[in-house]
């Protein structure tokens, strides 16, 4: 699976849009993007996942660039209770979802 | 709530005792997966149950023994332990054979070995 990277820590007011980066220069054209986040004490959580396209749900909106090197996290209206660490996985569709962490990004949100 | 749960949440032993951690789903899949979480690691996956068969073992000591009766239940099977055994254990569950199902995690159980 292609390495991703992530900024190790960003903050964000409330209220505000909450961007997260993700590098993944390395991505193959079969790799698909995950995102999950990690409240403290919790389970890993599922957000959003793209292949080329922008995508978009009730947590938040996925933006990958045109040539898939990168991509974008976007909660739209950060609260306090989307502190969290963020997790961007690229990973091979396979017949079983196997996932392989990095560190994340560690996004607080200030009031 | 996730669909997935874990008990105990919480659980300290001895490096001699036996223990048990108990996972299970009540979304319906048929992959099961027990991942570790170490102070400041990433998780590392650890096992893989797939329809009831172990499909992958990373290199996991075998003080560590997974076992996986049906496709909704998963344990972990614990005996003398190291004090760098302490973590998070996470259990996942996800639908095999259905592109692009996503893991559905638990909320884990803390381990401390004394």
């Amino acid at each position: 699976d292609a390495k991703t990277t992530q900024p190790p820590s960003m903050d964000c007011a409330e209220g505000r849009a909450a961007n997260l980066p993700c590098n993944h220069s390395t991505i193959s054209g079969n790799e698909y993007v995950y995102w999950y986040r990690q409240i403290h004490s919790q389970g890993p959580q599922y957000i959003i996942h793209g292949l080329k396209n922008n995508e978009t749900n009730e947590m938040a909106s996925l933006i990958i660039t045109e040539d898939r090197k990168s991509s974008t996290l976007i909660l739209p209206h950060a609260t306090l209770r989307d502190t969290a660490v963020y997790y961007c996985i690229v990973r091979v569709e396979t017949s079983y979802g196997k996932l392989t962490f990095g560190q994340g990004t560690i996004l607080t949100v200030h009031p | 709530e996730t669909g997935v749960t874990q008990t105990p949440r919480h659980l300290v032993m001895g490096m001699t005792n036996k223990k048990s951690l108990k996972c299970e789903q009540h979304l319906g899949h048929n992959a099961m997966y027990w991942y570790k979480q170490s102070a400041k690691k990433p998780l590392e996956l650890m096992f893989v149950y797939s329809l009831e068969e172990r499909v992958e073992n990373n290199s996991v000591p075998s003080r560590f023994s997974p076992e996986c009766p049906n496709s909704s239940h998963l344990f972990l099977h614990l005996h003398t332990l190291q004090p760098e055994d302490s973590a998070l254990y996470l259990c996942a569950s996800s639908q095999e054979w259905e592109m692009n199902s996503p893991l559905h995690f638990g909320n884990g159980t803390r381990l401390t070995v004394t």
